[in-house]
């Protein structure tokens, strides 16, 4: 069975950068062809993309959020990793890593995992 | 950027009832969208994808359909474990994925 667990600091100062991990368990983050995403939800409110990565090192950045996200992948690890620059308040959210795939051409999120509390705060 | 607006934001019903919940595009999205539903303190799940397509394991009573801009989540038949926000999400646009706010289910 197949699970993601993300793993990191929760509380982070403002202007630092946020830094989490996602570590796959159960196969290879290399099998099948999968993006590894990483998507945020603040407290009450809705989901957020933030990105994807392939194991290939192939990225996409939500628009809104590019110039201060970098995600990267270590198979070797069968981790991929969020870094988040600059944060502030505004960042705060349970940040939870997922696993797309895509099925009749449409990619979806078919496996999440528990999500991390993340608290920007001096 | 493509927004998916979601109808009703929030709506009461009782156990038994039919459930529908609309999500609009602001523009055509084909078929790739996808439903999910999330509980308090628990991550989304996976309920519908491509539109219509029941996720493995997910009870017959959710169903999905719509194309191009508009969509439809439909619950035939509440059941308790149903309360819940479902949110709904397109895959079409090439600057990346994006949801819509989320309807929330409520008991009346």
């Amino acid at each position: 069975q197949v699970q993601l667990q993300e793993s990191g600091p929760g509380l982070v100062k403002p202007s630092q950068t946020l830094s989490l991990t996602c570590t796959v368990s159960g196969d290879s983050i290399t099998s099948g062809t999968y993006y590894w995403s990483w998507i945020r939800q603040p407290a009450g409110k809705g989901l957020e993309w933030i990105g994807r990565i392939h194991t290939s090192g192939s990225t996409q950045y939500n628009p809104s959020l590019r110039s201060r996200v970098t995600i990267s992948v270590d198979p070797s690890k069968n981790q991929y990793s969020l870094k988040l620059s600059s944060v502030t308040a505004a960042d705060t959210a349970v940040y939870y890593c997922a696993r797309a795939r895509s099925g009749w051409g449409s990619w979806y999120f078919d496996l999440w995992g528990r999500g991390t509390l993340v608290t920007v705060s001096a | 950027d493509i927004q998916m607006t979601q109808s009703p934001s929030s709506l009461s019903a009782s156990l038994g009832d039919r459930v529908t919940i609309t999500c609009r595009a602001s523009q055509i999205v084909s078929t790739y969208v996808s439903w999910y539903q999330q509980k308090p303190g628990k991550a989304p799940k996976l309920l519908i994808y491509a539109a219509s397509s029941l996720q493995s394991g997910v009870p017959s009573r959710f169903s999905g359909s719509g194309s191009e801009t508009d969509f439809t989540l439909t619950i035939s038949s509440l059941q308790p474990e149903d309360f819940a926000t479902y949110y709904c999400q397109q895959s079409y646009s090439p600057l990346g994925y994006t949801f819509g706010q989320g309807t929330r289910v409520e008991m009346k």
